[in-house]
């Protein structure tokens, strides 16, 4: 079965340094997705993207979130300026259109 | 507001017997909704997928139902195994002009699945 990849699987940084998660889609899908997950609490969205933009993204991706597809394999997510709440598992996932979604194994932030 | 509620928030049961998970909604305009399988530090896994005009979908052992009238969906495992302690969990996505697409997670139910 085809898999979403993610690194690193552990992240460990500074309140007030800047982070960058990284993907690797299923290679013929078109739509990407980050979400979070606070240890404890639900999964929550983020952003997706297709075509090269952002197509939806939540009240959580703020400036401080950015999204980008660097080359035609990666897809990232920078965090700027990191803060102790956004420790969490962040996801990134991929789909075709109104398909299912393939979630990666997550990267685990930890701010201190 | 969007709301997606599960119950019962955890389930214990053992191996062979069936059980149901339920999933109530407040979405709307409704597009689809997911059932997900998340393993205890993994990424959530796609069970099933139904949009507005199917009311049932069975992926192996797992069934799932949908009343769009009532916006409730249940999740029905048959002859559990204990692979299938986890975490389920119902994801509904609304359908915006435009094409909005904003899921709602619920919190999901543990499932525990005892020998």
């Amino acid at each position: 079965e085809p898999e979403v990849t993610q690194t690193p699987s552990h992240q460990v940084t500074q309140m007030g340094q800047e982070v960058i998660l990284r993907c690797v889609p299923i290679s013929n899908h078109l739509y990407f997705y980050w979400y979070r997950q606070i240890l404890g609490q639900k999964v929550e969205f983020l952003v997706s993207f297709y075509n090269n933009e952002i197509s939806e993204k939540s009240e959580i991706f703020d400036d401080q979130f950015s999204v980008e597809r660097p080359d035609g394999s990666n897809f990232t997510l920078k965090i700027r300026s990191t803060k102790l709440e956004d420790s969490a598992m962040y996801f990134c996932a991929s789909s075709e259109y109104l398909a299912r979604e393939y979630f990666g194994p997550g990267t685990r932030l930890t701010v201190t | 507001k969007n709301q997606v509620e599960q119950s019962p928030q955890s389930l214990i049961i053992l191996e062979g017997k069936n059980c149901t998970l339920q999933c109530n909604y407040t979405v709307s305009p409704f597009s689809n909704l997911r059932w997900y399988k998340q393993d205890t530090g993994r990424g959530p896994v796609s069970l099933t997928i139904m949009t507005f005009s199917e009311n049932t979908k069975s992926n192996g052992r797992y069934t799932a139902t949908l009343d769009a009238d009532t916006k409730q969906s249940s999740l029905h495992i048959t002859a559990s195994q204990l692979s299938d302690s986890a975490s389920y969990i119902c994801v509904v996505s609304p359908w915006g002009r435009g094409g909005s697409y904003i899921p709602t997670f619920g919190r999901g139910t543990s499932l525990i699945v005892h020998p």
